[in-house]
């Protein structure tokens, strides 16, 4: 069946820190893959998709992620967060030509 | 450029009451629309999508229907609501890539 397993619920970085939020998939063909986030309150913003060449793409706000086919991974990275990144991040897999399959979250608590 | 128009932003509804929820879509001919479930700590759920006018595909059985009157209307309903139905529903589009969201709606049933 077609998934996405975000394992972290809950992530706190201080402010400057590094950030890597996890994502795994479970998808029969080659994916299209996607990182979202959500502000409280809010629509979902696209930070970066994947669909295929250069297994590490580059997104808005100074997000990066890298597709890993092996380990079936899609992890977000950010070399330094801000406290303006507290949010709430969601991975998605398009699933076929329609459906997109989305993670349970991931919510980014910055410490000053 | 497209732009995505989700209304109204908060609801409060009694117990029993009908819904409609309303989402356009501007700049795009023939998008894919989908209506999106996000209850706390759970992600979204995908409630329905649509390929075209009329065309209504529904992933989980529920209290909820939608529909497409025109190419870039996409609207949620019920003849009445349930508790279970409060939570924050994403109406967004697809032109085959990535998905666009609205802002969303807040329902709380009471």
């Amino acid at each position: 069946a077609q998934s996405v397993t975000q394992p972290d619920i809950h992530i706190t970085v201080s402010e400057g820190a590094s950030l890597e939020l996890r994502c795994n998939y479970s998808y029969g063909a080659t994916p299209y893959l996607f990182w979202y986030v959500q502000s409280p309150g809010q629509g979902l913003q696209l930070l970066l998709k994947y669909f295929s060449g250069d297994t590490l793409v580059q997104g808005i706000k100074g997000f990066e992620a890298e597709f890993k086919r092996s380990q079936s991974s899609f992890n977000l990275r950010k070399p330094s967060v801000h406290w303006s990144d507290a949010a709430e991040y969601f991975c998605a897999v398009g699933a076929g030509t329609y459906k997109y399959i989305f993670g349970t979250g991931t919510r980014l608590k910055v410490l000053a | 450029s497209q732009t995505i128009h989700q209304w109204p932003a908060t609801l409060v509804q009694p117990v029993g009451s009908p819904l409609s929820l309303e989402c356009t879509v501007e700049g795009t001919s023939n998008p894919n629309l989908y209506w999106y479930r996000q209850a706390a700590g759970r992600g979204l759920q995908l409630l329905f999508y649509s390929v075209g006018i009329g065309q209504i595909s529904s992933e989980v059985p529920q209290n909820l229907s939608a529909s497409r009157p025109q190419d870039r209307q996409f609207i949620l309903s019920s003849k009445k609501l349930l508790l279970s139905d409060s939570g924050f529903y994403l109406c967004a589009w697809s032109g085959g890539a990535e998905a666009f969201f609205g802002q969303g709606t807040r329902l709380t049933v009471v």
